[in-house]
Protein backbone atom coordinates (compact mmCIF):
# COMPACT_ATOMS: atom_id res chain seq x y z
CA UNK A 1 0.00 0.00 0.00
CA UNK A 2 1.67 3.21 -1.20
CA UNK A 3 -0.50 5.76 0.65
CA UNK A 4 1.04 9.24 0.43
CA UNK A 5 4.33 9.41 -1.46
CA UNK A 6 6.66 12.42 -1.41
CA UNK A 7 9.77 13.10 -3.44
CA UNK A 8 12.56 13.99 -3.05
CA UNK A 9 13.44 12.80 0.44
CA UNK A 10 16.39 15.18 0.75
CA UNK A 11 17.42 18.26 -1.23
CA UNK A 12 19.92 21.08 -0.88
CA UNK A 13 19.10 24.30 -2.71
CA UNK A 14 21.05 27.50 -3.23
CA UNK A 15 19.40 30.80 -2.38
CA UNK A 16 17.25 31.94 -5.28
CA UNK A 17 16.87 28.51 -6.88
CA UNK A 18 13.47 27.01 -7.59
CA UNK A 19 12.21 23.51 -7.06
CA UNK A 20 9.05 21.43 -6.80
CA UNK A 21 8.24 18.94 -4.09
CA UNK A 22 6.10 16.18 -5.50
CA UNK A 23 3.25 14.53 -3.62
CA UNK A 24 0.93 11.82 -4.80
CA UNK A 25 -1.66 9.68 -3.05
CA UNK A 26 -3.38 6.54 -4.27
CA UNK A 27 -6.30 6.53 -1.82
CA UNK A 28 -8.62 8.72 -3.93
CA UNK A 29 -8.65 11.30 -1.14
CA UNK A 30 -10.31 14.64 -1.80
CA UNK A 31 -8.27 16.72 0.60
CA UNK A 32 -4.55 17.22 0.40
CA UNK A 33 -2.25 19.36 2.51
CA UNK A 34 1.29 20.67 2.69
CA UNK A 35 2.83 21.29 6.10
CA UNK A 36 6.26 22.45 7.14
CA UNK A 37 7.93 21.51 10.38
CA UNK A 38 10.84 23.53 11.71
CA UNK A 39 13.26 21.90 14.17
CA UNK A 40 11.62 21.19 17.52
CA UNK A 41 8.33 22.69 16.39
CA UNK A 42 4.89 21.53 15.41
CA UNK A 43 3.42 21.44 11.92
CA UNK A 44 2.30 24.59 10.15
CA UNK A 45 -0.10 24.47 7.22
CA UNK A 46 1.26 26.00 4.00
CA UNK A 47 -1.48 25.25 1.46
CA UNK A 48 -4.33 22.84 1.14
CA UNK A 49 -6.73 21.58 -1.51
CA UNK A 50 -10.25 20.24 -1.20
CA UNK A 51 -10.30 18.72 -4.67
CA UNK A 52 -8.87 18.90 -8.16
CA UNK A 53 -8.67 22.50 -9.35
CA UNK A 54 -9.22 24.00 -5.88
CA UNK A 55 -6.47 25.26 -3.60
CA UNK A 56 -6.31 27.64 -0.65
CA UNK A 57 -3.73 29.23 1.61
CA UNK A 58 -2.87 27.95 5.05
CA UNK A 59 -1.00 29.69 7.86
CA UNK A 60 2.36 30.21 6.10
CA UNK A 61 1.84 30.39 2.30
CA UNK A 62 4.37 33.09 1.43
CA UNK A 63 7.13 31.89 -0.90
CA UNK A 64 5.19 28.83 -2.05
CA UNK A 65 2.75 27.90 -4.77
CA UNK A 66 0.63 24.83 -5.37
CA UNK A 67 -1.56 23.31 -8.04
CA UNK A 68 -4.03 20.45 -8.05
CA UNK A 69 -4.67 19.33 -11.62
CA UNK A 70 -5.58 15.77 -10.59
CA UNK A 71 -7.02 14.11 -7.49
CA UNK A 72 -3.79 12.17 -6.97
CA UNK A 73 -1.14 14.89 -7.22
CA UNK A 74 -0.48 18.02 -5.18
CA UNK A 75 2.96 19.50 -5.97
CA UNK A 76 4.46 22.31 -3.86
CA UNK A 77 6.66 24.82 -5.65
CA UNK A 78 9.32 27.08 -4.16
CA UNK A 79 10.06 29.85 -6.63
CA UNK A 80 12.98 31.74 -5.05
CA UNK A 81 14.40 29.64 -2.24
CA UNK A 82 15.38 31.47 0.94
CA UNK A 83 17.21 30.19 4.05
CA UNK A 84 13.97 30.65 6.02
CA UNK A 85 12.49 27.85 3.92
CA UNK A 86 14.93 25.32 5.35
CA UNK A 87 12.56 22.86 6.94
CA UNK A 88 10.97 19.45 6.73
CA UNK A 89 7.95 19.36 4.46
CA UNK A 90 5.10 16.92 4.87
CA UNK A 91 2.35 16.19 2.42
CA UNK A 92 -0.87 14.71 3.78
CA UNK A 93 -4.30 13.65 2.61
CA UNK A 94 -7.71 12.66 3.89
CA UNK A 95 -10.91 11.44 2.31
CA UNK A 96 -13.52 14.08 3.13
CA UNK A 97 -15.49 15.57 5.97
CA UNK A 98 -18.32 13.08 5.43
CA UNK A 99 -18.31 10.49 8.19
CA UNK A 100 -15.90 10.13 11.10
CA UNK A 101 -13.25 8.09 9.30
CA UNK A 102 -12.99 10.77 6.64
CA UNK A 103 -11.31 13.04 9.16
CA UNK A 104 -8.30 10.77 9.55
CA UNK A 105 -5.30 12.36 7.87
CA UNK A 106 -2.38 10.36 6.48
CA UNK A 107 1.13 11.74 6.11
CA UNK A 108 3.95 11.17 3.70
CA UNK A 109 7.42 10.43 5.03
CA UNK A 110 8.68 13.98 4.66
CA UNK A 111 11.08 15.94 2.48
CA UNK A 112 14.13 17.49 4.14
CA UNK A 113 15.02 20.74 2.42
CA UNK A 114 18.09 22.86 3.15
CA UNK A 115 18.61 26.27 1.54
CA UNK A 116 22.18 27.56 1.64
CA UNK B 1 -6.21 31.16 13.84
CA UNK B 2 -7.44 28.39 16.08
CA UNK B 3 -5.01 27.26 18.74
CA UNK B 4 -4.43 23.91 20.31
CA UNK B 5 -2.53 24.02 23.57
CA UNK B 6 -0.64 20.81 24.18
CA UNK B 7 1.08 20.03 27.45
CA UNK B 8 3.53 19.25 28.68
CA UNK B 9 6.03 20.36 26.05
CA UNK B 10 8.53 17.74 27.20
CA UNK B 11 8.70 14.85 29.62
CA UNK B 12 11.64 12.98 31.08
CA UNK B 13 10.59 9.73 32.71
CA UNK B 14 11.95 6.38 33.83
CA UNK B 15 11.21 3.25 31.87
CA UNK B 16 8.07 1.59 33.19
CA UNK B 17 6.38 4.81 34.28
CA UNK B 18 2.99 5.89 33.00
CA UNK B 19 2.71 9.02 30.83
CA UNK B 20 -0.12 11.48 30.44
CA UNK B 21 -0.42 14.42 28.06
CA UNK B 22 -3.34 16.56 26.96
CA UNK B 23 -4.59 19.12 24.51
CA UNK B 24 -7.09 21.89 25.09
CA UNK B 25 -8.71 24.51 22.91
CA UNK B 26 -11.30 27.23 23.00
CA UNK B 27 -12.87 25.75 19.84
CA UNK B 28 -15.19 22.77 19.55
CA UNK B 29 -13.79 19.77 17.66
CA UNK B 30 -15.57 16.88 16.00
CA UNK B 31 -12.45 14.77 15.68
CA UNK B 32 -9.32 14.36 17.79
CA UNK B 33 -6.26 12.55 16.47
CA UNK B 34 -3.09 11.56 18.24
CA UNK B 35 0.15 11.10 16.27
CA UNK B 36 3.67 9.96 17.12
CA UNK B 37 6.68 11.20 15.21
CA UNK B 38 10.01 9.42 15.39
CA UNK B 39 13.22 11.28 14.45
CA UNK B 40 13.53 11.63 10.70
CA UNK B 41 10.06 10.27 10.03
CA UNK B 42 6.60 11.61 9.32
CA UNK B 43 3.81 11.56 11.92
CA UNK B 44 2.08 8.22 12.34
CA UNK B 45 -1.52 7.99 13.50
CA UNK B 46 -1.92 6.33 16.91
CA UNK B 47 -5.54 6.86 17.88
CA UNK B 48 -8.54 8.58 16.29
CA UNK B 49 -11.52 9.81 18.34
CA UNK B 50 -14.83 10.83 16.80
CA UNK B 51 -17.38 11.26 19.60
CA UNK B 52 -17.46 13.29 22.79
CA UNK B 53 -16.67 11.06 25.75
CA UNK B 54 -15.16 8.35 23.56
CA UNK B 55 -12.38 6.37 25.21
CA UNK B 56 -10.20 4.33 22.86
CA UNK B 57 -7.20 2.11 23.47
CA UNK B 58 -4.41 0.95 21.22
CA UNK B 59 -2.21 -1.46 23.17
CA UNK B 60 -0.67 0.49 26.03
CA UNK B 61 -2.08 3.75 24.71
CA UNK B 62 -5.42 5.16 25.78
CA UNK B 63 -6.98 8.39 24.56
CA UNK B 64 -10.21 10.17 25.37
CA UNK B 65 -12.33 12.75 23.58
CA UNK B 66 -13.32 15.28 26.22
CA UNK B 67 -17.00 15.62 27.03
CA UNK B 68 -16.91 19.37 26.27
CA UNK B 69 -15.37 18.57 22.83
CA UNK B 70 -12.63 21.08 23.58
CA UNK B 71 -10.00 18.74 24.96
CA UNK B 72 -8.41 15.32 24.71
CA UNK B 73 -5.81 13.34 26.60
CA UNK B 74 -3.40 10.53 25.77
CA UNK B 75 -2.06 8.09 28.34
CA UNK B 76 0.78 5.64 27.85
CA UNK B 77 1.09 2.90 30.44
CA UNK B 78 4.29 1.11 31.44
CA UNK B 79 6.53 3.09 29.08
CA UNK B 80 9.26 1.33 27.12
CA UNK B 81 12.26 2.75 25.24
CA UNK B 82 10.53 2.65 21.85
CA UNK B 83 7.91 5.10 23.15
CA UNK B 84 10.50 7.86 22.80
CA UNK B 85 9.47 10.48 20.27
CA UNK B 86 7.26 13.48 19.79
CA UNK B 87 3.52 13.10 20.30
CA UNK B 88 1.13 15.47 18.56
CA UNK B 89 -2.53 16.01 19.10
CA UNK B 90 -4.57 17.25 16.16
CA UNK B 91 -8.15 18.27 15.85
CA UNK B 92 -10.70 18.91 13.15
CA UNK B 93 -12.89 21.85 14.04
CA UNK B 94 -16.55 21.19 13.40
CA UNK B 95 -17.40 22.06 9.78
CA UNK B 96 -13.81 23.01 8.93
CA UNK B 97 -11.54 21.51 6.29
CA UNK B 98 -8.24 22.04 8.07
CA UNK B 99 -6.49 19.98 10.68
CA UNK B 100 -5.06 21.98 13.59
CA UNK B 101 -2.00 20.62 15.40
CA UNK B 102 -0.75 20.98 18.94
CA UNK B 103 2.85 22.00 19.54
CA UNK B 104 3.91 18.47 20.44
CA UNK B 105 5.12 16.67 23.58
CA UNK B 106 8.69 15.38 23.42
CA UNK B 107 9.00 12.17 25.45
CA UNK B 108 12.40 11.04 26.71
CA UNK B 109 12.81 7.79 28.63
CA UNK B 110 15.69 6.99 30.92
CA UNK B 111 16.42 3.27 31.02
Amino acid sequence: NAGVTQTPKFRILKIGQSMTLQCTQDMNHNYMYWYRQDPGMGLKLIYYSVGAGITDKGEVPNGYNVSRSTTEDFPLRLELAAPSQTSVYFCASRRSTQGPSGNTIYFGEGSWLTVV
Amino acid sequence: GQQLNQSPQSMFIQEGEDVSMNCTSSSIFNTWLWYKQDPGEGPVLLIALYKAGELTSNGRLTAQFGITRKDSFLNISASIPSDVGIYFCAGVIQGAQKLVFGQGTRLTINP
